[in-house]
């Protein structure tokens, strides 16, 4: 029974285009991530929400927008796709914001989204 | 400059050899550690986690690390063909824009072949 599950996982779409990435977490966490791993394997974080809110939001270009349903749903929407979208996008989750604590967090094992 | 630096490899080592991987940092609100490991298609696993300055000890990885020098390590000892994976250090920040985010280095490709 998959924790972080995310669909699809590989997108290959043309430039342009508008996608989305859906996340699910069966672990009852509060916490939910975007990150974006590029080609030479750097993963940062994109977004995080905690209850529904969002808490987290790095310098990401306003085609991104995250979306939270509920806590146990994150959802990525991405306009106007350009090349260099292109990268690997892992969902994650954990118990709570912990701030300073450690709070172990459980990655979905991606979604590759290509650029032609 | 990125606020974590960490060798991508690739590191070959034989079967039963000691690992040692390393990160350094920049940013002095780094207060917590972590080490991940990714296998090739699957999402980071938490291996281990530490605060302090000094060792802590988990099966056959130790992890290590000196806030005096910012560098931090992780010892893989008697390693196995199923410790092969990407190995990602990750550090929270007690304040300012690092605050309660994971700034990961990039990762060090490690191969044990038997």
């Amino acid at each position: 029974d998959t924790a972080v599950s995310q669909t699809p996982k590989y997108l290959v779409t043309q430039m342009g285009n508008d996608k989305s990435i859906k996340c699910e977490q069966n672990l009852g966490h509060d916490t939910m991530y975007w990150y974006k791993q590029d080609s030479k394997k750097f993963l940062k974080i994109m977004f995080s929400y905690n209850n529904k809110e969002l808490i987290i939001n790095e310098t990401v270009p306003n085609r991104f927008s995250p979306k939270s349903p509920d806590k146990a749903h994150l959802n990525l929407h991405i306009n106007s796709l350009e090349l260099g979208d292109s990268a690997v996008y892992f969902c994650a989750s954990s118990q709570d914001f912990g701030g300073l604590r450690v709070q172990p967090q459980h990655f979905g094992d991606g979604t590759r989204l290509s650029i032609l | 400059q990125k606020e974590v630096e960490q060798d991508p490899g690739p590191l070959s080592v034989p079967e039963g050899a000691i690992v040692s991987l390393n990160c350094t940092y920049s940013n002095s609100a780094f207060q917590y550690f972590m080490w991940y490991r990714q296998y090739s298609r699957k999402g980071p696993e938490l291996l281990m986690y530490t605060y302090s300055s000094g060792n802590k000890e988990d099966g056959r990885f130790t992890a290590q690390v000196d806030k005096s020098s910012k560098y931090i390590s992780l010892f893989i000892r008697d390693s196995q063909p199923s410790d092969s994976a990407t190995y990602l250090c990750a550090m929270i920040g007690a304040g300012g824009t690092s605050y309660g985010k994971l700034t990961f280095g990039q990762g060090t490709i490690l191969t044990v072949h038997p």
